[in-house]
């Protein structure tokens, strides 16, 4: 299995655009998870999925992120519009079960 | 709400010598995870811990799951250059089926 896929892996962008944020998960997994990784504030959990419903957004900052889950091998993040504060690593996780995670290798945003 | 203090937030060390950090929480927790993440990619899984008192290696690693379930050590022996990244413990929220809380982690870094 390649693992868990996330594009791109770097991400420049200006404030006020919109940013989409990929992620393909490992075939077979139930859970989907997205982080955000910042110096100031570690790993947060952004929100996460199961069988591909949304369970838990709280920790979406405000209504400007999104995200989604068509389908078992695919989940978006979306920033609309974006803000030099939404500069951070975002990474991609899933798992099956409550079994550990397996992250992928995450994409650097940088909003100028 | 649940958090998880990690100590020391950074190491230097020489190569060869033995490392060991740990991870306290005010709450319980049933499962700990132990994760390294190397400079510009994601955490990956190391070692997972499932019962209080449990000790578990994975080559020159050995986590514990503190007894009072509150706590657990990584302990790394005879560290080389290739041990440097940031490690990151991590549990279950409580009742909250596969979200993850992390630790804030201990950057390691190792002297050749």
């Amino acid at each position: 299995d390649a693992g868990v896929i996330q594009s791109p892996r770097h991400e420049v962008t200006e404030m006020g655009q919109e940013v989409t944020l990929r992620c393909k998960p490992i075939s077979g997994h139930d859970y989907l998870f997205w982080y955000r990784q910042t110096m100031m504030r570690g790993l947060e959990l952004l929100i996460y999925f199961n069988n591909n419903v949304p369970i838990d957004d709280s920790g979406m900052p405000e209504d400007r992120f999104s995200a989604k889950m068509p389908n078992a091998s695919f989940s978006t993040l979306k920033i609309q519009p974006s803000e030099p504060r939404d500069s951070a690593v975002y990474f991609c996780a899933s798992s099956l079960g409550q079994t550990g995670y397996t992250f992928g290798s995450g994409t650097r945003l940088t909003v100028v | 709400g649940q958090q998880l203090n990690q100590s020391p937030q950074s190491m230097f060390i020489q190569e060869g010598e033995d490392v060991s950090m740990n991870c306290t929480s005010s709450s319980i927790f049933n499962t700990w995870l132990w994760y390294k993440q190397d400079p510009g990619e994601g955490p990956v899984l190391l070692i997972a811990l499932y019962k209080a008192g449990e000790l578990t290696s994975n080559g020159r690693l050995t986590a514990q799951f503190g007894i009072t379930r509150k706590d657990s050590f990584l302990n790394i022996s005879a560290s080389i250059p290739s041990d440097v990244g940031i490690y990151f413990c991590a549990g279950p929220y409580y009742g909250q089926g596969g979200k993850l809380i992390f630790g804030q982690g201990t950057e390691l870094s190792v002297k050749p």
